[in-house]
């Protein structure tokens, strides 16, 4: 089934540990993003990507990081987790850059202890 | 600073009848705006969208109205059914990139 895969599904990390959240899509969407969803404050986007080697800053990007290699990847990388980004992260992409809805993956439940 | 809010965290209706979900948005630049559901261990899925040239946007049960000089939109489901308790988030966005901002969401619940 076409789509979004995220792994891993949940995560426990200790402060100031490195963790990479996956997410693949066979969809051959241009735009790829990261979101969080936090209770109160909705979706919230980390970091985007509108093609592949290119990469851009969303509302909420400190204390992450993106990389876009190709079209089909796009791993977001905590360098070393702090509490506060204890969150349930989604990953996204959408076939333009503009006007284009977003199809979500099932999400990473992430919690830095 | 959210641009875009939906000020009821939840509502309740009965199947059958119609269920109203509402937004408002801060920032006159959006010009893209869409509704999408969230059902629990899942990632949100698209409904339905409008672009500001148009004040209505319908898709069988679902219609979004858009109030431009209100800053306001919103969602009319009719008739709810069970299957439609969810979460409901609104989005928007402007101009040249699909930078979407988020409400916070809307919990509705259809009884049956």
């Amino acid at each position: 089934i076409a789509g979004i895969t995220q792994a891993p599904t949940s995560q426990i990390l200790a402060a100031g540990r490195r963790m990479t959240l996956r997410c693949t899509q066979d969809m051959r969407h241009n735009a790829m993003y990261w979101y969080r969803q936090d209770l109160g404050l909705g979706l919230r986007l980390i970091h985007y990507s509108n093609t592949a080697g290119t990469t851009g800053k969303g509302e909420v990007p400190d204390g992450y990081s993106v990389s876009r290699a190709n079209t089909d990847d796009f791993p977001l990388t905590l360098a070393s987790a702090v509490p506060s980004q204890t969150s349930v992260y989604f990953c996204a992409s959408s076939l333009d850059r503009i006007n284009s809805p977003l199809h979500f993956g099932n999400g990473t439940r992430l919690t830095v202890t | 600073d959210q641009q875009v809010k939906q000020n009821s965290p939840s509502l309740s209706v009965q199947e059958g009848r119609i269920s109203i979900l509402n937004c408002d948005y801060t920032n006159s630049m959006f010009d893209y705006f869409l509704w999408y559901k969230k059902y629990p261990a899942e990632g949100p899925t698209f409904l339905i969208s409008i672009s500001s040239i148009k004040d209505k946007n319908e898709d069988g049960r679902f219609t979004v109205f858009l109030n431009k000089s209100a800053k306001h939109l919103s969602l009319h489901i009719v008739p709810s059914q069970p299957g439609d308790s969810a979460v409901y988030f609104c989005a928007a966005s402007a101009g040249d990139n699909n930078d979407m901002r988020f409400g916070a969401g809307t919990r509705l619940t259809v009884k049956p």
